[in-house]
């Protein structure tokens, strides 16, 4: 299986700033690399896939980059409501796999 | 609006089967090119890819699961389901349905069911 690294675990950041987190693969996974939110009580939702493509409807302060093994998440101005955990997710293998989540707190 | 709808026993005792039912509405499995799968999460942890199945059938399971997990599908009552036999504590989770993005497996979750919980308890 291919297992997925993320980094930080938890963050805590301010409205408005710039947050970003990243994913590694065990392998090569090209491009199948997917980020997820989860916000509390709810299923996740997708926001980005293919490692950079923005899912529709999904606002365009997020974004995703990488290929290969290392992949970024990034918040370009953090609003209240991205309070969620966010999980990347490789779909090149099966069987999938996610990271183990990464927690973003509004301070 | 494609939605889905988890259903099924939020208990089950232990070493017996665990049976969900994902009913799909707002469009049809039997017409449609995608695949569709379960997801689980147990309490306080992170998402666990259990398996998913196409119209036709053709499946595909997570191999941590594998000799324990069926997943069927009905076109007729627009549903899928999924049973998971000689369940343990370990089984306790959040259970998923969803579909992917297009015609394979290997694809991203694009619609979500709500998810229901599923306790493993005596």
């Amino acid at each position: 299986d291919i297992q997925m690294t993320q980094s930080p675990s938890s963050l805590s950041a301010s409205v408005g700033d710039r947050v970003t987190i990243t994913c590694q693969a065990s392998q090569d996974i090209r491009n199948y690399l997917n980020w997820y939110q989860q916000k509390s009580g709810k299923a996740p939702k997708l926001l980005i896939y293919d490692a950079s493509n923005l899912e529709i409807g999904v606002p365009s302060r997020f974004s995703g980059s990488g290929s290969g093994t290392d992949f970024t998440f990034t918040i370009s101005r953090l609003q209240p409501e991205d309070t969620a955990i966010y999980y990347c997710q490789q779909n090149n293998n099966l069987p999938i796999t996610f990271g183990q989540g990464t927690r973003l707190e509004i301070k | 609006q494609l939605q889905l709808q988890e259903s099924g026993p939020g208990l089950v005792k232990p070493s017996e089967t665990l049976s969900l039912t994902c009913h799909v509405s707002g469009g049809s499995i039997s017409s449609s090119h995608y695949y569709w799968g379960w997801i689980r999460q147990p309490p306080g942890e992170g998402l666990e890819w259990i398996g998913s199945i196409y119209n036709t059938g053709n499946t595909h399971y997570n191999p941590s699961l594998k000799s324990r997990v069926t997943i069927s599908v009905d076109t007729f009552k627009n549903q899928f389901s999924l049973r998971l036999n000689s369940v343990t504590a370990a089984d306790t989770a959040l259970y998923y349905c969803a579909r992917h993005q297009d015609v394979v497996a290997t694809t991203p979750f694009d619609y979500w069911g709500q998810g229901t919980l599923v306790t493993v308890s005596s």
